[in-house]
């Protein structure tokens, strides 16, 4: 099946660090979305993408996605404590019945 | 998480138990989802309902069956619990911007 390859899969940082993470496919997708998760909660939607290319923020958060269409990142500038968490990005072909396929994720640690 | 409701929240099986993972949405959408997450592995999608009364499999539908029989309800069944099952499971729906997650079940089984 697709596959995501997400790295790294985890980070120890410094508070006031930016950070850095990425996904890589061998499918091309339609959307890219990049999803954070709490500890014992479900994932909560940060940023979605829905053209190569696409260049998107969402307060300290940006994300890109890859004109490949096989690919994304996501940045997060001056990072804070709340930041600590797992981060997903997923890619979809279609909405509707298509299933989201994601990545194996990346812990975030922050040292403050 | 508002809108997807998971129930129950915690859950400990001996192998060889059945039990139901019940899962609600107030939000009118006709695509539900039930993924798995394990650590290091992503979620993985189980089974899936594209609208009431249809299901299909995902990546890892194994030991499970699932339930769609009206809009607002998914349920996710597992007739003979196994260790391997011992996971955490999400339901899921899609809107217009991305999936809206439920706040999960861990499940053990013993």
């Amino acid at each position: 099946g697709q596959q995501l390859n997400q790295s790294p899969q985890s980070m120890f940082i410094q508070e006031g660090e930016d950070v850095s993470m990425n996904c890589t496919s061998s499918s091309i997708f339609n959307t890219w979305l990049w999803y954070k998760q709490d500890p014992g909660e479900g994932p909560v939607l940060l940023i979605a993408l829905y053209k190569a290319g696409e260049l998107t923020s969402n307060g300290r958060l940006t994300a890109q996605f890859g004109i490949t269409r096989k690919d994304s990142f996501l940045n997060i500038s001056a990072s804070i404590p709340s930041d600590v968490g797992i981060y997903f990005c997923a890619g979809l072909w279609n909405w509707g019945a298509q299933k989201l396929v994601f990545g194996q994720g990346t812990r975030l640690t922050i040292n403050p | 998480n508002a809108g997807v409701t998971q129930t129950p929240k915690f859950q400990v099986l001996k192998t060889g138990q059945s039990m139901t993972l019940q899962c609600a949405q107030d939000m009118n959408h006709n695509s539900m989802y039930w993924y798995r997450q394990d650590p290091g592995m992503g979620l993985r999608l189980i089974y899936y309902s594209a609208s009431e009364g249809t299901t299909d499999k995902g990546e890892v539908p194994n030991g499970y069956n699932v339930s769609r029989l009206n809009k607002r309800e998914f349920s996710l069944r597992l007739e003979s619990a196994a260790p391997s099952q011992t996971s955490v499971y999400f339901c899921a729906v899609v809107d217009s911007y991305g999936y809206t997650f439920g706040s999960g079940t861990r499940l053990t089984v013993v």
